[in-house]
């Protein structure tokens, strides 16, 4: 069975500066998809960031991107230039291909910005 | 506008009450899902539904009772409920095989009291 592992349950950065949460994942597939998620305190779970496992690239989306090691299976999400409003729980998720696939969620990592 | 309209955004109810949440979504998914979640646990899937059909239940009380009457529209229903109850209830949408991942309301803070 596929599972999500956040080793940090919870990190502070301070505002401007760039921080690195961590995500590792357990899979057989060679083919998925991973996510990350951000829930503000507003509660709503908001998609952050999507990778293809078999695009080599890391994706990129403004302030967010990602390092993705596919041999090492580790998903980690890079924030730069952090602000007040990243402060957060991010949530790594793995998706298989299948049709009936469905996302399997890490447990979080809270995030706090200093100003 | 999010996509996923959940409602109510609170609800105390009392541990004999009848109670009903609802989800609703017009992204054109034909999949839907329940999540529950509590302080300090992890995401917990409740229901799934795959155009309008159950397809997962892990194991949730029956004092929990899903109803999807469309493709839009996902409802739980609550019955005698108890204190540990008490969390935010998550509604999401996909489609089924969804390379795109899930869109989620805003949730419901229940409160069993």
């Amino acid at each position: 069975a596929q599972t999500v592992t956040q080793s940090q349950p919870e990190m502070s950065v301070q505002e401007a500066e760039t921080v690195t949460l961590s995500c590792t994942y357990d899979t057989s597939e060679s083919d998925y998809y991973l996510f990350w998620y951000k829930q503000p305190p507003s509660r709503q779970m908001i998609l952050v960031i999507r990778q293809e496992a078999y695009k080599q690239q890391n994706a990129t989306e403004n302030r967010f991107s990602v390092n993705f090691q596919k041999a090492a299976k580790s998903f980690s999400l890079k924030i730069s230039d952090s602000q007040l409003g990243d402060a957060a729980m991010y949530f790594c998720a793995y998706r298989g291909t299948d049709r009936d696939d469905k996302i399997i969620f890490g447990k979080g990592t809270r995030l706090h910005i200093l100003p | 506008e999010t996509g996923v309209t959940q409602t109510p955004r609170h609800l105390v109810m009392g541990m004999t009450n009848k109670k009903s949440l609802k989800c609703e979504q017009h992204l054109g998914h034909n999949a839907m899902y329940w999540y529950k979640q509590s302080a300090k646990k992890p995401l917990e899937l409740m229901f799934v539904y795959n155009f309008k059909e159950q397809t997962e239940n892990n194991s949730v009380p029956s004092r929990f009772s899903p109803e999807c009457p469309n493709s839009s529209h996902l409802f739980l229903h609550l019955h005698t409920l108890q204190p540990e109850d008490s969390a935010l209830y998550l509604c999401a949408s996909s489609q089924v095989s969804g390379s795109y991942g899930y869109t989620f309301g805003s949730g419901t803070r229940l409160t069993v009291v």
